[in-house]
């Protein structure tokens, strides 16, 4: 089945701890993005890749950092998180860039005490 | 940014009945997708209309597209319950990011 898997689906944490999301597509997409979703704010992107080791910033990418070594995995990482990135985060990834149609995870609620 | 903007916010209305709601952006666009969003899940595309199109069905959607305004709407007729949603429209802007408006919470009563 194509699908974009996200883990975990709930984290919570503390203020400084890094941590990873992890994200993962079966279906050999070039383009792979991170959203952030808050209330009253919709969604908006953190990082995108369009291929291996291609990488660029969003919207909002401060406090945020993303790797591409393989073309199946984009994780998002915070390297000390703090309590103004609790929010709904969600992976996508499409074949033909941001213009085309986009596969979305089931999200990773985090919360940063 | 935003490049969409959707309205209205909110919408509650009866089964059975059709929704409607709108879509503005700010800059050209080479296609417009929207997309619905069951609480708190993943969101999952609904229909991409590209900038040459005015019109496009697939089931009970019905998606406009005006280049001349700027907007774009959704319709979704004989609603059901399990339509309740969030609907998001998005363009591209820039040359490989997707922006999203803020979405538009529909609540189908039954």
């Amino acid at each position: 089945e194509a699908q974009v898997t996200q883990n975990p689906r709930y984290l919570i944490t503390v203020t400084g701890k890094k941590l990873t999301v992890t994200c993962s597509q079966n279906m050999n997409h070039e383009y792979m993005s991170w959203y952030r979703q808050d209330p009253g704010l919709g969604l908006r992107q953190i990082y995108y890749s369009m291929n291996v080791e291609v990488t660029d910033k969003g919207d909002v990418p401060e406090g945020y950092k993303v790797s591409r070594k393989e073309k199946r995995n984009f994780p998002l990482i915070l390297e000390s998180p703090s309590p103004n990135q609790t929010s709904l985060y969600f992976c996508a990834s499409s074949t033909g860039g941001a213009s085309e149609k986009l596969f979305f995870g089931s999200g990773t609620q985090l919360s940063v005490l | 940014s935003q490049q969409g903007e959707e309205d209205p916010q909110a919408l509650s209305i009866q089964e059975g009945e059709n929704a409607t709601m709108n879509c503005s952006y700010k800059t050209s666009i080479n296609n417009l997708q929207w997309y619905r969003q069951n609480s708190g899940r993943g969101l999952v595309h609904l229909i991409l209309i590209r900038s040459n199109e005015r019109e496009k069905h697939s089931g009970r959607l019905r998606v406009t597209l005006d280049t001349s305004k700027k907007s774009s709407s959704l319709l979704i007729t004989a609603s059901r319950a399990a339509d309740t949603a969030s609907y998001f429209c998005a363009t591209r802007v820039g040359n490989n990011r997707l922006a999203f408006g803020k979405g538009n919470q529909v609540v189908v009563i039954p």
